[in-house]
Parts: structure tokens; sequence; C-alpha cells
């Protein structure tokens, strides 16, 4: 999982596995989470989303569960794939005055996929 | 192909000199973003436009100017002030009421 340091967190699977992320967020208020994708010198891809009045939502081969007690969010990518591997960033999000949502990322962490 | 594009990939800087980073987008979106990402971290927010003729700092402002004439464009350019210029830089467009913001390719900046 992400955490507070120099070197990026890395979470290394064997292919067909499946991958568990972790995200602790800080603002209580936030209340919308993404997950990107970033491949390498690329900018990050949006994967999926969820509101803080849901615990769960399901996409394609990724889940997301967010847990407002403790301030956690996770992503789970099932039957893990080479083209899988990236660095996966989360991100909290609260309203600017204006509208818009700012987010706050994380620091990444990066998946390996093993063929 | 509609989407956000940056230019250059690469873009080199003298000591002393400013440079301009480009960023379009022609995905109709209100707001832009400008952010800075440095290895192994996560992204941190320069500066944001909700509206054009309008932006706000975000939480690395100093050293970077912007400017938002147009919807679709939204230039940083990188002061001589910025003493620690090297990164990778990310912009990104949403909608006003749309949360998910979508971003460029990225610019990498190296110091000669």
């Amino acid at each position: 999982g992400e955490s507070v340091g120099l070197h990026l967190p890395t979470l290394s699977v064997q292919e067909g596995d499946n991958s568990i992320i972790n995200c602790a967020y800080s603002n209580s208020a936030s209340d919308y989470f993404i997950w990107y994708k970033q491949e390498s010198g690329k900018g990050p891809q949006f994967i999926i989303d969820i509101r803080s009045n849901m615990d769960k939502r399901q996409g394609q081969r990724v889940t997301v569960l967010l847990n407002k007690t403790v301030k956690h969010l996770s992503l789970q990518i099932a039957a893990t794939q080479p083209g899988d591997s990236a660095v996966y960033f989360c991100a909290e999000n609260t309203h600017a005055s204006g509208g818009s949502y700012i987010p706050t990322f994380g620091r990444g962490t990066s998946l390996i996929v093993h063929p | 192909d509609g989407g956000i594009t940056q230019s250059p990939k690469y873009l080199f800087r003298k000591e002393g000199q400013n440079v301009t980073l480009s960023c379009e987008q022609n995905l109709n979106h209100d707001a832009m973003y400008w952010y800075r990402q440095d290895p192994g971290q996560g992204l941190r927010l320069i500066y944001y436009s909700q509206i054009v003729n309008d932006f706000q700092k975000g939480d690395i402002a100093e050293g970077y100017s912007v400017s938002r004439e147009k919807k679709e464009s939204f230039p940083l350019t990188v002061t001589s002030a910025q003493k620690n210029p090297t990164a990778f830089y990310l912009c990104a467009s949403s909608t006003a009421t749309q949360e998910t913001q979508y971003f460029g390719p990225g610019t990498r900046l190296l110091v000669l």
C-alpha cells in the first residue's frame, strides 16, 4: 500500500493472481475518490471512482472498496495481466469554491505483474 | 480525436531562463489543472483554472505562472525563480461539475 517515504511501494504478483492495492486518505470531508493508472512516461488514466455514500463499486475486472470509518480505500484487480503493470494512484476529492473538485493524490503503488 | 495534448514532450531549460509548457484540450472542459510529478512521488497541484480569465494557486505555485485566455488553452510558464524545475509536468481538464480529470501525456522538463 501507499506510505510516506522516498521509495514507491511495490506490489509484485504472478499473472492470473488477484491484486489488492491499498490507500489511506486524510480528509474525512472528502466525498469522491478516484483510482488512476499511470504507465511509465505517460499521463494517469481513470480506472474507477466511488462516492462516499457507497462502500463498493465494481467495474470490468476492478473493484474499489471504501471504508470511511478508517479512511481507507482499496483497488482490487482480478486475474491480473502483464498489461496491468503500472503505478496506481488514489485521489481524494474536495469541492473548490467555484464548484470543481480539487484532488489530492497519494504517492502511488507500483504494480509489477510477472508472466 | 478528442483529448488533451501537451507539448513539447521533452523540454530543456538553461539557467535563468523562463520556459513555457503548452496544454490544449478540445473536450470543451471548463476546468484545467497543472501538476508536477517527481520520481517516486504523487502529483502536486501547481495551478488550476475553473473558468476563462480566472485561475487559482495550488500547493506549489511559487516559481510558476499561468494564463487562461481561452477555454481550450492553459499554458504554464516555469520561471527562473523556480530553482528545482526538473520534473514531469502533467496537465489535466474536467467539466465544471464532473469530477473526473482527464490527463495529457506530460512534458518532461530537464535543466541544462
